[in-house]
C-alpha cells in the first residue's frame, strides 16, 4: 500500500521558472492538502480539495495553484518561482469520514528557488 | 487571530517521562491533534483529542482541557527513537487545522 505519494523528493529551480509539483494517493480519501513548512514556522495550507473537481484556497495561496481532476491525483503548480517559495512542501491526504479525520502525509519535496 | 503555542526545544533522558505543553486560541475547536515529525520527514499522526480528559496509547499519552486551552502529550519510557519534533495543531470551527511550530524533543543517554 503506497499511501500519499510525492515527486520530485528534490528541485532547485531559477526565479522566473515554473514547475508542477505531483501528489497521488491510493487510499480513495476524499480530501487532500498542500502544505508548506519552513523552520521554525508551522505548517502552512496552501490549497485544499474536498472531492474531485472541487478546490479552495487555504492561508497562503499566493503564487500557486493545483487541480483535483481525479480522486488520486492533486497536482501543485508554482508559476513564476520567486525565493519566498523555497520550503518543503507536503502532500496530505484524510478521509473525513474516519473517527479522527487524522492527515497521511507524503514524503514531502524540498524546494529551493535561487 | 488563532495561535496555538507550544515549547521551541525541550531536552530529556533515556528511560524518562517528559510532557510537551501546547496552548490554543482559535475560532471553535473541533479537535486537537499530535504528530511527530523525525527530522526530514513526513509527520505522523500520534493522537486526537475532542473531549476533555486523558488518552492513553502505550507509552503516549494526550490530554486535553478545552475550557482552558490546552493541551499535552506525555511521552513515558522515552527511548532514543522519540527524539523528534511534537507538532500540535487544533481544528477550528471551518473544520481548517491550525498548526503549530511545533517542539524539538532531544533525548540523551
Amino acid at each position: 500500500n503506497a499511501g500519499v505519494t510525492q515527486t520530485p523528493k528534490f528541485r532547485i529551480l531559477k526565479i522566473g521558472q515554473s514547475m508542477t509539483l505531483q501528489c497521488t494517493q491510493d487510499m480513495n480519501h476524499n480530501y487532500m492538502y498542500w502544505y508548506r513548512q519552513d523552520p521554525g514556522m508551522g505548517l502552512k495550507l496552501i490549497y485544499y480539495s474536498v472531492g474531485a473537481g472541487i478546490t479552495d484556497k487555504g492561508e497562503v495561496p499566493n503564487g500557486y495553484n493545483v487541480s483535483r481532476s481525479t480522486t488520486e491525483d492533486f497536482p501543485l503548480r508554482l508559476e513564476l518561482a520567486a525565493p519566498s517559495q523555497t520550503s518543503v512542501y507536503f502532500c496530505a491526504s484524510s478521509k473525513r469520514e474516519t473517527d479522527t479525520g487524522e492527515l497521511f502525509f507524503g514524503e514531502g519535496s524540498r524546494l529551493t528557488v535561487l | 487571530g488563532q495561535n496555538i503555542d507550544q515549547p521551541t526545544e525541550m531536552t530529556a533522558t533515556e528511560g524518562a517521562i517528559v510532557q510537551i505543553n501546547c496552548t490554543y486560541q482559535t475560532s471553535g475547536f473541533n479537535g486537537l491533534f499530535w504528530y511527530q515529525q523525525h527530522a526530514g520527514e513526513a509527520p505522523t499522526f500520534l493522537s486526537y483529542n475532542v473531549l476533555d480528559g486523558l488518552e492513553e496509547k502505550g507509552r503516549f499519552s494526550s490530554f486535553l482541557s478545552r475550557s482552558k486551552g490546552y493541551s499535552y502529550l506525555l511521552l513515558k519510557e522515552l527511548q532514543m527513537k522519540d527524539s523528534a519534533s511534537y507538532l500540535c495543531a487544533v481544528e477550528d470551527s471551518n473544520y481548517q487545522l491550525i498548526w503549530g511550530a511545533g517542539t524539538k524533543l532531544i533525548i540523551k543517554p
